[in-house]
């Protein structure tokens, strides 16, 4: 089955400390990207990917970190947490800048 | 900084009714137009990706238009039904570039 596949789905943690947030797709997509979705604010963009190795900045980057060392996956990284993090997380992919966006299930995330 | 703008931000009808919203962006420069439908505590999902001007896309009762030179598109739901209730979330894109979503216009169908 197709799928883009996000853990842990829910996550409570402390200021400072350290958490990675993964991101798989079996798809074979080039793209890959992070969003945050806030009340009254929409999905906002936090870093995307066009292929390996290649990523840049969205949105909304500041406090959050990437890699892209497989296509399949695009973990998201938060060195420092801090409670204007707290949110809602979709990794999302598709296949090129035309093509169908594929979110996966979400990671709610409340750092206190 | 580039801007998609949707309207309305809500609406309600009754069972049956057709609607209508409407999704804006920067005519320049224009690469995709995808429309995506989120229901309440599941994840988007994509309805259409449209790239030329004058697209049309339609699916069951569902369909879209494009307009690239004005920087519109509209999302027509025809005989609207309960299970319609949604988000409908519109997102542009330049070439090479990332998507930029609106913040979404919430349906909610009465029966």
């Amino acid at each position: 089955e197709a799928q883009v596949t996000q853990n842990p789905r829910y996550l409570i943690t402390v200021t400072g400390k350290k958490l990675t947030v993964t991101c798989s797709q079996n798809m074979n997509h080039e793209y890959m990207s992070w969003y945050r979705q806030d009340p009254g604010l929409g999905l906002r963009q936090i870093y995307y990917s066009m292929n390996v190795e290649v990523t840049d900045k969205g949105d909304v980057p500041e406090g959050y970190k990437v890699s892209r060392k497989e296509k399949r996956n695009f973990p998201l990284i938060l060195e420092s947490p801090s409670p204007n993090q707290t949110s809602l997380y979709f990794c999302a992919s598709r296949t090129g800048v035309g093509g169908k966006q594929y979110f996966g299930p979400g990671t709610r995330l409340t750092v206190t | 900084i580039l801007n998609v703008e949707q309207s309305p931000q809500s609406l309600h009808v009754q069972e049956g009714d057709s609607t209508n919203f409407t999704c804006s962006f920067p005519s320049s420069n224009f690469y995709a137009l995808h429309w995506y439908r989120w229901e309440t505590a599941k994840s988007p999902e994509a309805l259409f990706v449209m790239t030329l001007n004058g697209d049309e896309k339609k699916k069951g009762r569902i369909s879209a238009t494009l307009n690239t030179k004005e920087g519109y598109s509209y999302l027509y739901i025809k005989g609207s039904q309960p299970e319609d209730s949604a988000t409908y979330l519109c997102a542009f894109s330049q070439a090479g570039t990332a998507l930029i979503f609106g913040k979404g216009t919430t349906l909610s169908v009465s029966s």
